[in-house]
């Protein structure tokens, strides 16, 4: 069965910061991954996604990810964060075949102090 | 991009009786899923919500507890059966739509 890791549960940074959240997931056949982000008092929503190609991906607000295969790693990064960034980052997987289901971290709550 | 409402937002109830909870996608989407997200951890997958048919369950859940419904592409139900304080969660509907999932704004349930 699939598993998701993420490394850091709570992480205080402070403005300017740069940010790498890790993230590795067991699964031996072909995956699609993302990083999802929950903003104080809003819905989860996507920040970013690896399904095929670079594996250099970058999302919004200026949060990218790497995907390394041979360490089923895609560790999210932001060079300098800011106050806004403040969230909830969980980072998912979806297998590519039959369901289709995607199943998510434990979660990093990030603090941003400014 | 869809957008999924999802009621009740919250709710509380007594041990024992029954809740269900509604999620409308506004547009079509290919797949819908109900997650659980317990205080202070990660989301987990309760079932794929099959249009027309049985949900696809995750292991340790079962249809007596979580029955679910979508009898269409955009409308889908959750009950949670027979509820007992450990049932205490955010319930959260999603759908799969352009290579990603969209979220409800989830439902808080307290089991007294």
């Amino acid at each position: 069965a699939q598993s998701v890791s993420q490394h850091n549960h709570h992480v205080i940074l402070s403005e300017a910061a740069s940010l790498e959240l890790g993230c590795n997931y067991s699964y031996g056949g072909t995956v699609n991954l993302f990083w999802y982000v929950q903003y104080p008092g809003q819905h989860l929503q996507l920040l970013l996604k690896y399904f095929s190609g670079d594996p250099l991906v970058k999302g919004i607000k200026g949060f990218e990810a790497e995907f390394i295969k041979s360490k089923f790693s895609f560790n999210l990064r932001k060079p300098s964060v800011q106050w806004s960034d403040t969230a909830e980052y969980f980072c998912a997987v979806r297998e590519d075949t039959g369901g289709f289901k995607t199943i998510f971290g434990a979660g990093t709550r990030l603090f941003v102090k400014a | 991009s869809a957008v999924i409402s999802q009621k009740p937002s919250r709710d509380i109830c007594q041990r024992g009786t029954s809740l269900t909870i509604q999620c409308q996608v506004d547009s079509q989407v290919t797949m819908m899923f109900w997650y659980r997200q317990q205080p202070g951890q990660s989301l987990t997958l309760i079932a794929t919500a099959n249009q027309g048919s049985e949900a696809t369950y995750e292991s340790g859940f079962v249809i007596d507890k979580f029955p679910i419904s979508r009898p269409n592409l955009t409308f889908s139900t959750l009950t949670v059966s027979n509820m007992s304080p450990e049932d205490s969660s955010i319930y959260l509907c999603s759908g799969q739509g352009n290579e990603k999932l969209f979220f409800g704004s989830g439902t808080q349930l307290s089991v007294l």
